[in-house]
């Protein structure tokens, strides 16, 4: 399997609902990445797991909460979100840290939308 | 942080012809440049890259360079088709964290 995958595609949530994103990739990658994406603008970087660990959080706020039970999920958990916070949540990953392995694939992307 | 500008913000070329986008970054730590197509309402897709020891890499009608000195890198696509087409992120890359261009959408007339 060469693919990142993501669940669900789409989602609609309430600001008071809670929900979860899901990735998995099955290519042997030790590093997995969440980016969010509004619409015309780059994909911005939100957490990064390396070996099953943080490693980076940019200073997203706590309505998000990630984790990776392990090497091959990721999700992200979503609580009391705002419709600002409506986007492309895209899931990515690579082999790992170390010369030659920062390629980063990424999946197919989960449309949130916050009413 | 690292800070990544790209030009031009759109680009309209006649099909057969060339398409060049810059970038500049700002962190001499950054060694991994890579180059992402998006076609609308689709995942970002690796085209090309080039690691901070290369100046120049092709692939087919597509090529990168690259000039550390300078902090620029450019792609470069030749003999465009209506299926180039789409929106082109530069990023660079230090450890994990890859920064993007604010992007370039490119339009191929037929």
């Amino acid at each position: 399997d060469t693919e990142v995958t993501q669940t669900p595609k789409h989602l609609v949530m309430g600001m008071t609902n809670k929900k979860s994103l899901k990735c998995e990739q099955h290519m042997g990658h030790r590093a997995m990445y969440w980016y969010k994406q509004k619409a015309k603008k780059p994909p911005e970087l939100m957490f990064v797991y390396s070996y099953e660990k943080l490693s980076i959080n940019e200073s997203v706020p706590s309505r998000f909460s990630p984790e990776c039970p392990n090497s091959s999920l990721l999700n992200l958990h979503l609580h009391a979100l705002q419709p600002e916070d409506s986007a492309l949540y895209l899931c990515a990953s690579s082999r790992g840290s170390g010369q030659g392995n920062y390629e980063q694939f990424f999946g197919p992307g989960t449309r949130l939308t916050v009413l | 942080g690292e800070n990544v500008e790209q030009h031009p913000s759109t680009l309209s070329v006649q099909e057969g012809d060339s398409a060049v986008i810059k970038c500049t970054y700002s962190d001499s730590a950054s060694n991994y440049f890579p180059w992402y197509k998006q076609e609308l309402g689709k995942r970002p897709q690796l085209i090309i890259d080039i690691r901070s020891n290369v100046g120049e890499k092709k692939d087919q009608r597509i090529a990168v360079t690259l000039n550390k000195t300078a902090k620029h890198f450019s792609l470069h696509i030749t003999e465009t088709q209506p299926e180039d087409s789409a929106v082109y992120f530069c990023a660079a890359c230090h450890d994990y964290k890859l920064s993007f261009g604010a992007g370039t959408t490119v339009t191929v007339r037929a």
